[in-house]
């Protein structure tokens, strides 16, 4: 059974820093794309990052470019999310998905979420 | 930057009835592969978001089939065709032919 478990949200002042976690178990981790996608509080779904199997390239979204990094460790079957510089509109779920097949394609699964909250 | 704008925002349904739900996007989502990365999910009150339809028609594992996926190039649209009490909650498309990813804004769906 495919699984993703977030861990590493909190409570962060402004201009702080976090890192999430996210651990896969149930596939071969390094055959797929993993990203993040944030939600903030009763609003809709937004993409944050991703990154292609192992040593492959990153995408993020403009707003959290040169703050954010993914990157992901094979051997502990894990991504994660290195959040820099954090700002009060980066309050949100974080959740981790996984893509379907070798693509970017599809989000196929995701985890429960880890929130992010910011603020002093 | 691809736009994807949902609609309608709301769609109050009677159960037993069908819904339907657009997709528009600011360009076309061919990709230079020859497939369409246009894909539609559900997320229910408390949850995180569950996929429901990939690659524009095809049913992800486990989907009812009430659940279908039609559309080409900028126009795509999901249906239920007998709405049931669990199908209540948020629908998303989301595109991943060009990055950055976009998601639509999310069509509530919820019983009359």
């Amino acid at each position: 059974e495919v699984q993703l478990v977030e861990s590493g949200g909190g409570l962060v002042q402004p201009g702080g820093s976090l890192r999430l976690s996210c651990a896969a178990s149930g596939f071969t981790f390094n055959s797929y794309w993993m990203s993040w996608v944030r939600q903030a509080p009763g609003k809709g779904l937004e993409w944050v990052a991703s990154i292609q199997q192992e040593g492959g390239e990153e995408y993020y979204v403009d707003s959290v470019k040169g703050r954010f990094t993914i990157s992901r460790d094979t051997a502990k079957k894990s991504a994660y999310l290195q959040m820099n510089s954090l700002r009060a509109e980066d309050t949100a779920m974080y959740f981790c998905a996984r893509s379907k097949g070798g693509e970017i394609g599809a989000f196929d699964h995701w985890g429960q979420g880890a929130l992010v909250t910011v603020s002093s | 930057d691809i736009v994807m704008t949902q609609t309608p925002l709301s769609s109050p349904v009677t159960l037993g009835q069908p819904a339907s739900i657009s997709c528009r996007s600011s360009q076309s989502l061919v990709h230079s592969d020859g497939n369409t990365y246009l894909s539609w999910l559900q997320q229910r009150p408390g949850q995180p978001p569950r996929l429901l339809i990939y690659k524009v028609s095809n049913r992800f594992s486990g989907v009812p089939d009430r659940f279908s996926g039609s559309g080409a190039g900028t126009d795509f649209t999901l249906k239920i065709s007998r709405v049931e009490a669990e199908d209540v909650g948020v629908y998303y498309c989301m595109q991943a032919t060009q990055f950055p990813l976009s998601f639509g804004g999310g069509t509530k769906v919820e019983i009359k």
